[in-house]
């Protein structure tokens, strides 16, 4: 069935050092990849996505890489600060209307 | 300000009890998901809706039900089938029914037994 993996599920990198965390997804015919970054006690936000047709998208200090041949994306984060500390998630589309989510990465900022 | 709204933010359970999430949206958006969040297992989906008055089953629905009245509102209630109910629950919209439009999420409702 639909799935995605993600890896690291845990990373600590020292204050202003790079961090990326990797994912595959296994359907095909996923074209949509969006990365969440989610905050203890709230809501995943929204904080970078990438389409098929693009192989990599960058906003300031995150960028995302896609491999469609290879199945995975990648999301990396330059420069980190502490206030990057968060849970990142990484989601593919599926055809039937659903995102898949992968299990998730916590990011450690050390200052 | 356009968002998602879950309430409460904290909830509490008896045994043999049934219990509501509420999730309002004023995005105009077309498609409403509920997810639960469990320590290291990421996001499982519960029931989502592409549309008013439609609504189907994600891939833990046992014990959990949703109407879809209105295109804004998207409760879910946490029947008393379901035995192991403790976890933080989100709800998200997105524009339209397809799987390549972004999800924006609420900032969840944290259910537990008393």
């Amino acid at each position: 069935g639909e799935n995605v993996e993600q890896h690291p599920s845990t990373l600590s990198v020292q204050e202003g050092d790079s961090a990326v965390i990797k994912c595959t997804y296994s359907d095909s015919a996923s074209n949509y990849f969006p990365w969440y970054k989610q905050e203890l006690g709230k809501g995943p936000q929204l904080i970078i996505d990438i389409r098929s047709n693009v192989g990599e998208k960058k906003d300031q200090r995150i960028a995302v890489t896609l491999n469609k041949t290879a199945k995975h994306f990648s999301l990396h984060i330059t420069e980190t600060q502490p206030e990057d500390s968060a849970v990142y998630f990484c989601a593919g589309s599926s055809n039937t209307g659903k995102l898949i989510f992968g299990q998730g990465t916590t990011l450690q900022v050390k200052p | 300000d356009g968002g998602i709204t879950q309430s409460p933010k904290y909830l509490f359970r008896k045994e043999g009890q049934n219990v509501t999430l509420s999730c309002e949206q004023n995005l105009n958006h077309d498609a409403m998901y509920w997810y639960r969040q469990d320590p290291g297992q990421g996001l499982r989906l519960i029931y989502y809706s592409q549309i008013v008055n439609d609504f189907q089953k994600g891939d833990i629905a046992e014990g959990y039900s949703v109407s879809r009245e209105k295109k804004e509102s998207f409760p879910l209630t946490v029947t008393s089938a379901q035995k192991n109910p403790t976890a933080f629950y989100l709800c998200a919209s997105s524009m339209d029914q397809g799987g390549n439009q972004p999800q924006h999420f609420g900032d969840g409702t944290r259910l537990s037994i008393l």
